[in-house]
């Protein structure tokens, strides 16, 4: 089946850092790629829809200078988290639809602690 | 309304019992839904799809209610691994292909 790879899974920076976290499908092609924030007992909020090629779109209240996104190729999104500060700890997953196999698949996840 | 809504719980369902909860969307358009199983600081897997009346899997079940809008997901003869958050997962209405996500059903299942 598909899969979305993830990377780093952990990553630990100091404040005022930043931090890059890939997500790569690895044997089908992704021309859109979701990004979500998911923290402690919360449910996933979708960041953005990054989309292969062009701008990343992103949903209401999410900083696109904070949260810089590229999709340089169809099988690689990356999400920057731009001068970290604590508040941005977080539990970050991105995922892909596979339209062949018709289902979302789920990288898994990168958990940032901003010291 | 938001656009899907789930009881966060936690559902305490002793072992070997029944549990079954819903999720209500308000996109009376929606033709595919997803329940998703997410474990502790884990991503979310693909448990089941439901594209019509409802989808059976072993001892889980989903069930569609167009009329009321609400899907259901039955889980019979809980196991100890059963224990985790179950998503549901609708299509949005902007056709982005993006899918709004309920807060979860937290299971816990007791020995």
């Amino acid at each position: 089946g598909a899969v979305v790879s993830q990377h780093p899974s952990w990553v630990i920076c100091k404040s005022g850092t930043s931090v890059k976290i890939e997500c790569r499908s690895l044997d089908f092609q992704a021309t859109t790629m979701f990004w979500y924030r998911q923290f402690p007992k919360q449910s996933l909020m979708l960041m953005a829809t990054s989309n292969e090629g062009s701008k990343a779109t992103y949903e209401q209240g999410v900083e696109k200078d904070k949260f810089l996104i590229n999709h340089a190729s169809l099988t690689l999104s990356t999400l920057t988290v731009t001068s970290a500060h604590p508040e941005d700890s977080s539990f970050y997953i991105c995922s892909a639809r596979d339209y062949s196999f018709g289902e979302l698949f789920f990288g898994e996840g990168s958990r940032l602690t901003v010291l | 309304r938001k656009e899907v809504e789930q009881d966060p719980g936690p559902f305490n369902v002793p072992e070997g019992a029944t549990v079954a909860f819903n999720c209500t969307y308000s996109n009376s358009a929606s033709q595919s839904f997803f329940w998703y199983r997410q474990d502790c600081r884990k991503e979310p897997k693909l448990l089941m799809s439901v594209y019509s009346s409802g989808n059976e899997d072993g001892r889980f079940t989903a069930q569609l209610n167009r009329a009321s809008q609400y899907i259901s997901l039955l889980i019979r003869d809980s196991k100890l691994s059963d224990s985790a958050t179950y998503l549901c997962v609708v299509p949005q209405r902007d056709g982005n292909n993006r899918l709004a996500f309920g807060k979860g059903n937290q299971v816990v299942v007791i020995p």
